[in-house]
């Protein structure tokens, strides 16, 4: 299984401050297909994930434009370019490049 | 509207059983992959089983395998998840959630299953 390591695990952020978190994969998440399944997710404490980003860099419907991702290969990036008081929660990176898909550990996203 | 409903977990004994339900809405159910996730209190996101849309592909994690089964009713535009042998680790919440080409955009609210004397 592809191993998905991400860092940091822990990120206080102050409001309106940028934040940044990595995530990199035990090999390299291009398919076959050219495409590259790397997707962000993001939980809010007590809901469901909720999708923020899909192969590498395409954002969701509704989500604000201050979240992009970016990255090829094995190294990918989650940023938030001023981080508001609803940022709050942790953040997964997941490759559905290979079967079985898999997670990151998180990174939990706290307010100063 | 795409929308996910589990049901179906509940407090077990160990070494118990149970059979969880995610009931789907909103889309071709039959043209869709549907997965399997678990978090336990506290933790982080584990992947735990998939299923193809018609039913004849399935895949499970490690550790649910040979204790577990992942079937479809697309008549009835359900997945269920039927676990064996249960402990202590797999409690967990149990969310389904739909696939779509490597990635997961929909995600239901998730069940609670506890593993517990």
């Amino acid at each position: 299984d592809v191993v998905m390591t991400q860092s940091p695990l822990s990120l206080p952020v102050t409001l309106g401050q940028p934040a940044s978190i990595s995530c990199r994969s035990s090999q390299s998440l291009v398919h076959s297909d050219g495409n590259t399944y790397l997707n962000w997710f993001q939980q809010r404490p007590g809901q469901s994930p909720r999708r923020l980003i899909y192969k590498v860099s395409i954002r969701d419907s509704g989500v604000p434009d201050r979240f992009s991702g970016s990255g090829s290969g094995t190294d990918f990036t989650l940023k938030i370019s001023r981080v508001e008081a609803e940022d709050v929660g942790v953040y997964y990176c997941m490759q559905g490049t290979q079967w079985a898909y898999t997670f990151g550990q998180g990174t939990k996203l706290e307010i100063k | 509207e795409v929308q996910l409903v589990e049901s179906g977990g509940g407090l077990v004994q160990p070494g118990g059983s149970l059979r969880l339900s995610c009931a789907a809405s909103g889309f071709t159910f039959s043209s869709y992959w549907i997965h399997w996730v678990r978090q336990a209190p506290g933790k982080g996101l584990v992947w735990v089983s998939r299923i193809r849309g018609d039913g004849g592909s399935t895949l499970y994690a490690d550790s649910v395998k040979g204790r577990s089964t992942i079937s479809r009713d697309n008549a009835k535009n359900t997945v269920y998840l039927e676990m064996n042998s249960l402990t202590a680790d797999d409690t967990a919440v149990y969310y389904c959630a739909r696939d779509f080409m490597g990635s997961i955009p929909d995600w239901g609210q998730g069940t609670l299953v506890t593993v517990s004397s």
